[in-house]
């Protein structure tokens, strides 16, 4: 298994609450991403980051932001919770490999989810 | 903009079973597809994958033929287990510098003993 840790694994916050979770990996992968699941939407990409201090938005990134200061950990903010924040959270990794016309897409290994209840 | 279409489910059958789970697909380029399953109370597992047109991926039983012609990525299993139980996704990334997915929006098995 891929090292991958989230934390915490479950929290429940009030509306209004700034809110922190940490996804910390082992692998020295270069890329790192957010998802949030939903029941009949799958796994929808919030944020990414393809490098240290480099990150991108998903579909689905209002109200979150991301910060990635070293290789091993992605952080991933609600600034103000709300009820639609209400989800399960996986945090994810994967390596490219090659570059420029050779590079070719790796798999994405997952972490176990931190399951997050907005009141 | 990409996207994938996979059966609704949940998908009840007893065991021994053959499985189906349709999964279709669109994506400008030539993406490569994945099927990752999902156990209770944990994440998302690589199950299999293609990469280019024709390509075949198995793993534990289950197999899927990345077919361009009808945009197509259907998972089959000839003989289901109760412990096959589970929830699973198509997903395609369309080798973008990200590796970014798209997924589908899960197809849940049941297996009865």
């Amino acid at each position: 298994d891929a090292g991958i840790t989230q934390s915490p694994r479950h929290k429940v916050t009030e509306t209004g609450t700034p809110v922190t979770l940490r996804c910390h990996q082992t692998e020295n992968h270069r890329y790192m991403y957010w998802y949030r699941q939903d029941p009949g939407h799958g796994l929808r990409l919030i944020h990414y980051s393809y490098g240290v201090k480099d990150t991108d938005k998903g579909e689905v990134s209002d109200g979150y932001s991301v910060s990635r200061s070293k290789t091993e950990d992605f952080l991933l903010t609600l600034e103000s919770a709300t009820s639609s924040q209400t989800s399960v959270y996986f945090c994810a990794i994967s390596e490219s490999k090659g570059s420029g016309l050779a590079a070719s897409t790796d798999t994405q290994y997952f972490g176990p989810g931190t399951r997050l209840t907005v009141l | 903009g990409d996207s994938v279409t996979q059966m609704e489910g949940p998908v009840t059958l007893s065991e021994e079973a053959f499985l189906t789970i349709n999964c279709t697909y669109t994506a400008t380029g030539y993406p490569s597809l994945f099927w990752y399953v999902q156990y209770p109370g944990e994440g998302l597992q690589l199950l299999l994958k293609a990469t280019k047109a024709d390509d075949k991926g198995s793993n534990k039983g289950f197999e899927a033929t990345y077919r361009k012609e009808t945009t197509s990525f259907h998972l089959e299993k000839g003989s289901v287990q109760v412990s096959d139980s589970a929830v699973y996704f198509c997903a395609l990334s369309d080798n973008n510098a990200g590796n970014m997915l798209t997924f589908g929006g899960g197809t849940r098995l049941m297996v009865k003993p």
